[in-house]
């Protein structure tokens, strides 16, 4: 079955640049999706078909996807980006998530 | 404005059911499918499956087939999972979340529903 795999944590400084990465076998040939989960709240889209953001979310929110990996990108990270990120796509009709990655902002 | 209402949390012994409900508003009922996703305490997300709200067909990731039903009552906008024989490790958050069918993007979630299984 397809895999997604993520970093488990990844930590950055306010105001500097976060990436996190997501992994498959030629994902570049699916889309990927990405969410945000803060503590005790449910996944909010901030990235669809590999780098569109929905509405309401921040252009520092930035997306790609290229050979075997997609990346969410956020320039100029602030406190309020800290929280855990999944990324998702689709196969044979049903949805993979990635295990997830918990972005510490300090 | 779109929204996705559950059911309030649910507590059961092992091996009772326990019936989730998702209330939407806001947007046309059958013109989306619904997923379920679940996620354990302090683990990733984990899709369930989804239901065609218009035609009621299911579709279930591995490991979720037998136990777990989906319906939906097209006539109050709601959809519902249904789960029997529980299981300890069958304690987690459950949420409904929209998807568009054509572009398969998840876009709104409902707020969860904690079903904790404990005897």
């Amino acid at each position: 079955s397809y895999e997604l795999t993520q970093p488990p944590s990844v930590s950055v400084s306010p105001g500097q640049t976060a990436s996190i990465s997501c992994s498959g076998d030629k994902l570049e040939k699916k889309y990927t999706f990405w969410y945000q989960q803060r503590p005790g709240q449910s996944p909010l889209l901030v990235m669809y078909q590999d780098d569109k953001r929905p509405s309401g979310i921040p252009e520092r929110f930035s997306g790609s996807n290229s050979g075997n990996s997609a990346t969410l990108t956020i320039s100029g990270t602030q406190p309020m980006d800290a929280a855990d990120y999944y990324c998702q796509t689709w196969d044979s009709g049903t949805a993979i998530f990635g295990g997830g990655t918990s972005l510490t902002v300090l | 404005q779109v929204q996705l209402v559950q059911s309030g949390s649910e507590l059961r012994k092992p091996g009772a059911s326990v019936k989730v409900s998702c209330k939407a508003s806001g947007y046309t009922f059958t013109s989306h499918v619904m997923s379920w996703v679940r996620q354990a305490p302090g683990q990733g997300l984990e899709w369930i499956g989804w239901i065609n709200v218009n035609t009621g067909t299911p579709t279930f990731a591995q490991g979720f087939t037998g136990r777990f039903v989906f319906s939906v009552d097209t006539s109050v906008a709601t959809a519902y999972l249904q789960i029997s024989s529980l299981k300890t490790e069958d304690t987690a958050v459950y949420y409904c979340a929209r998807v568009t069918d054509t572009a398969m993007i998840t876009d709104y979630w409902g707020q969860g529903t904690l079903v904790t299984v404990s005897s």
